[in-house]
C-alpha cells in the first residue's frame, strides 16, 4: 500500500461545477496537510495548508481533514477554467523533513 | 517576502555529460531545502534535503549529488548523465511554517 493515494483522473467538469479531490493516507502520524497547484511545466504552488482534522476555507477553496478515516479533501466551488491544473496533496510529521506527496490529480475546467 | 530560484529553466544534455542546477532563496534565514525530480505524469520524488551548510541528505541512491556551499544556495550536480535523469527537477524550501515552497523547476531532457 503506498503512504499516499490520490485518484490520477483527469477529471473533467464543465465551469461552474463543485469539485472534490481526494487523498487517503497510511501512516497515523501526519499532522500537516497540504494542497499544492500545479500548472504545466510549472512549480506546485501551495494552495492549502491544515493542522490536524477540521476545515479551512479560502475564498473558492474549502480543505478538509478527517484523521479518523485518514482522508483529506479538496473542494473548488465554482470552478473556473483557470483552475485547470494538477492538484497534489502532501502532508508531514513535523518541522523538516518527512514531507510526502500524492502523485497527483489533473483537473480540467471546461468553459 | 520570500522567493525561491532556478536556473537554467530548461536544460538539454548528451548522456555522459556534467550537470549542475542551482537554486537559491531570498528573503528568509536558514531555510530546510530540497531537491525534487518529478517525470512525466508521476508524483514528486524527494532526491536530497539539507538542514544547514554542509549538511546533505539522500533519499533516493543515484548518480547524482547535492551541494550546500551557503545558507541559501543549493546544488543538485552530477558526474555523468544517464538518460533516465530526464525529469523536471524541483527545489524547495521549508521555514518554520512546516510547509514548503517551490521553485519554478528546471525541465532536463538528456539525449
Amino acid at each position: 500500500q503506498k503512504e499516499v493515494e490520490q485518484d490520477p483522473g483527469p477529471l473533467s467538469v464543465p465551469e461552474g461545477a463543485i469539485v472534490s479531490l481526494n487523498c487517503t493516507y497510511s501512516n497515523s502520524a501526519f499532522q500537516y496537510f497540504m494542497w499544492y497547484r500545479q500548472y504545466s511545466r510549472k512549480g506546485p504552488e501551495l494552495l492549502m495548508y491544515t493542522y490536524s482534522s477540521g476545515n479551512k476555507e479560502d475564498g473558492r477553496f474549502t480543505a478538509q481533514v478527517d484523521k479518523s478515516s485518514k482522508y483529506i479533501s479538496l473542494f473548488i466551488r465554482d470552478s473556473q477554467p483557470s483552475d485547470s491544473a494538477t492538484y497534489l496533496c502532501a502532508m508531514s510529521f513535523n518541522y523538516g523533513q518527512n514531507f510526502v506527496f500524492g502523485p497527483g490529480t489533473r483537473l480540467s475546467v471546461l468553459p | 517576502s520570500q522567493t525561491i530560484h532556478q536556473w537554467p529553466a530548461t536544460l538539454v544534455q548528451p548522456v555522459g555529460s556534467p550537470l549542475s542546477l542551482e537554486c537559491t532563496v531570498e528573503g528568509t534565514s536558514n531555510p530546510n531545502l530540497y531537491w525534487y525530480r518529478q517525470a512525466a505524469g508521476r508524483g514528486l520524488q524527494l532526491l536530497f534535503y539539507s538542514v544547514g551548510i554542509g549538511q546533505i541528505s539522500s533519499e533516493v541512491p543515484q548518480n547524482l549529488s547535492a551541494s550546500r556551499p551557503q545558507d541559501r544556495q543549493f546544488i543538485l550536480s552530477s558526474k555523468k548523465l544517464l538518460l533516465s535523469d530526464s525529469g523536471f527537477y524541483l527545489c524547495a524550501w521549508a521555514g518554520l511554517a512546516e510547509t514548503q515552497y517551490f521553485g519554478p523547476g528546471t525541465r532536463l531532457l538528456v539525449l
